[in-house]
Order: structure tokens, then sequence, then C-alpha cells
């Protein structure tokens, strides 16, 4: 079975600084890996996702995330946010067979 | 409409009520969930339905009974609840099963428990 952590609950950060929110997975076979941004009062919407092929995946709002197998991680950057950027940020992993299985979240606080 | 539409977006009831939760897609998927996101926790998946046959059911107890007469439409009915299961309960729905079909979430119907 997977697991997802996502060592950080909470990360705040000034607008327009860099950011970078973690997660790790674990897993005996090979995984895709997804990220999903949740605004308040709103669903999951997808932000980004690896299934195969290039290791660096991008978004269509500036965000960026990259696959390390060796190190089991799918780190989610921005290099500048935005306060619309406040959200909560689930990382996902999934495999053949498999059901989602959703981290914590991590809520990104973007303070002005 | 589109994408996936949930109602009620809040919900109070008592202990001894009987209320459903409604889900409808828009998106001409053939598999449907409900996840219990609970404050502090991760995403709870509750049961799949995959061409309106369930497909697993996550150790939910049964107060909680859903229900898929068809691929666009999903339920969840709600009777003899506990003030614990207050929580957002989110429908998705997806292409098909498979790990690499992106799930579609809605709003999710607010649940609170008296």
């Amino acid at each position: 079975a997977q697991s997802v952590t996502q060592l950080d609950s909470q990360v705040p950060v000034f607008e327009e600084a860099p950011v970078e929110l973690r997660c790790n997975y674990s897993s005996s076979v090979s995984v895709y890996l997804f990220w999903y941004v949740q605004y308040p009062n709103q669903g999951l919407q997808l932000l980004l996702k690896y299934l195969s092929g290039s290791t660096l995946v991008e978004s269509i709002n500036g965000f960026e995330a990259e696959f390390n197998k060796s190190q089991t991680s799918f780190h989610l950057r921005k290099p500048s946010v935005h306060i619309s950027d406040t959200a909560e940020y689930f990382c996902a992993v999934s495999a053949p067979g498999q059901n989602f299985v959703f981290g914590p979240g991590t809520r990104l606080s973007v303070l002005p | 409409e589109t994408g996936v539409t949930q109602t009620p977006r809040h919900l109070v009831m008592g202990m001894t009520n009987k209320k459903s939760l409604k889900c409808e897609q828009h998106l001409g998927h053939n598999a449907m969930y409900w996840y219990k996101q609970s404050a502090k926790k991760p995403l709870e998946l509750m049961f799949v339905y995959n061409f309106k046959e369930q497909t697993e059911n996550n150790s939910v107890p049964s107060r909680f009974s859903p229900e898929c007469p068809n691929s666009s439409h999903l339920f969840l009915h709600l009777h003899t609840l506990q003030p614990e299961d207050s929580a957002l309960y989110l429908c998705a729905s997806s292409q098909e099963i498979g790990a690499y079909n992106e799930q579609f979430f809605g709003p999710g119907t607010r649940l609170t428990v008296l």
C-alpha cells in the first residue's frame, strides 16, 4: 500500500517570495503523483500530475513539481507567490490497481 | 451546470434525522467516489462506484448508505449519525477507475451533526 507525507502543515510566506511545499511518498511499486489545490469553500482541483516521462511537470499558473524517485519525493515549487495562491495543497499518490491516497495537506498562507 | 455539483452545500441535522446528499457529474465519467474530509485528517475514501456498481466500501459504518442509480448521479443517505460524523463530504468522478485517471471534485457538503 502507498502512503503520503506532507511534513509541513502550514507554510506562511510573503508575497513574491519563492515557496516549496514538500511531499514524500512510500510505495513498493511504480506510482503516479498528483498535486491538488483546495481554495476556501471549494472542492479539490488538480494542479499538476506526473504519470511518466519528464520528471519536471508544470502547471498553467506557475507551479512546478519534480519527481525524484531516489528520494521518493514530489515537492511543489513556485518562484514567486501571489496572494491568490493562498489555499490548501494536497499531494496524492496512486498505483496500478490502487485508489488514490492523499496526504494530510499543507496550508499555504501568502502574506502581503 | 458543468463539472461536479453537490447539494446541499450545508446541512445541519440531529442524530435521529435521515437526510441525503446528492452528487451529479456532467463530465460523462464512469467512476464516482465519496470522500470524507475532517479537520486535521487526510482525505478518507468512503465508497467507489464504477459503471453504477459499488467496487469499494472502505469499512464505512452502515449509518452511511450510498446509492448510484446511474453513472451521472451518486447519493449518500444518512441516518442516526454521530457528532463525529461532522465533516466536509466530497464527491468526485473520473473517466474510469485507474491509477492515472484524474479525479474531478465537487465543492462538497458541509455536514454538522448536533
